[in-house]
């Protein structure tokens, strides 16, 4: 059964470093997301994308967050200078119908 | 904006009886689907069941079935024959439609079965 994968799976940086997450989604999907869940907490939208643009964002999601997907597979998450606050666990899903979760990549800024 | 409600942080059930968790949520719009995920301590995100609301028929999907009450904006999951496995945090969520739409969870509910 197809799945979607994320790497890594558990990342620690330095605050005010760039850190990049990357996802590869279901092979068919038309539309990919980004989650993130701090400990502890419910699960927040913070992106969506959809025919190599994004579709709509959360506050969440500024001018330190960016996505892209670089090639035909991928789908990456930037945050160009990580803070304490960041830290969380960042799930990427993707689907044509219902969306399908990533097992998620554990950020621990420190 | 849509919002997901769940009124119970926690629950326990005794293995193989049947548990309830509930669910309500808020919205002005007539077309939307509504979901449970399945947390387990790995922090996988696994979907469990799934609903639209344009559908009278309550779905099920093996030991998994939702109550769902569109007026009441009432959306259940109720688990039979609950077994270990079963244990984990699970999460309510909409999403209005099948653009390309976000999911909005609830804060979840954390289930313990009792052996």
């Amino acid at each position: 059964e197809p799945e979607v994968t994320q790497t890594p799976s558990h990342q620690v940086t330095q605050m005010g470093q760039e850190v990049i997450l990357r996802c590869v989604p279901i092979s068919n999907h038309l539309y990919f997301y980004w989650y993130r869940q701090i400990l502890g907490q419910k699960v927040e939208f913070l992106v969506s994308f959809y025919n190599n643009e994004i579709s709509e964002k959360s506050e969440i999601f500024d001018d330190q967050f960016s996505v892209e997907r670089p090639d035909g597979s991928n789908f990456t998450l930037k945050i160009r200078s990580t803070k304490l606050e960041d830290s969380a666990m960042y799930f990427c899903a993707s689907r044509n119908y219902e969306q399908y979760f990533g097992p998620g990549t554990r950020l621990t800024v420190t | 904006a849509q919002t997901v409600t769940q009124s119970q942080p926690e629950m326990s059930v005794q293995e193989a009886e049947t548990v309830t968790l509930s669910c309500t949520y808020d919205t002005s719009e007539s077309d939307y689907y509504l979901f449970w995920y399945k947390q387990p301590p790995s922090r996988q995100m696994i979907l469990v069941i799934r609903q639209e609301a344009y559908k009278q028929q309550n779905a099920t999907e093996n030991r998994f079935s939702v109550n769902f009450q569109k007026a009441a904006k009432s959306f259940s999951l109720k688990i039979s024959d609950s077994q270990l496995g079963d244990a984990a945090m699970y999460f309510c969520a909409y999403t209005s439609g099948f653009g390309n739409e976000k999911l909005t969870f609830g804060t979840g509910t954390r289930l313990t079965i009792i052996p």
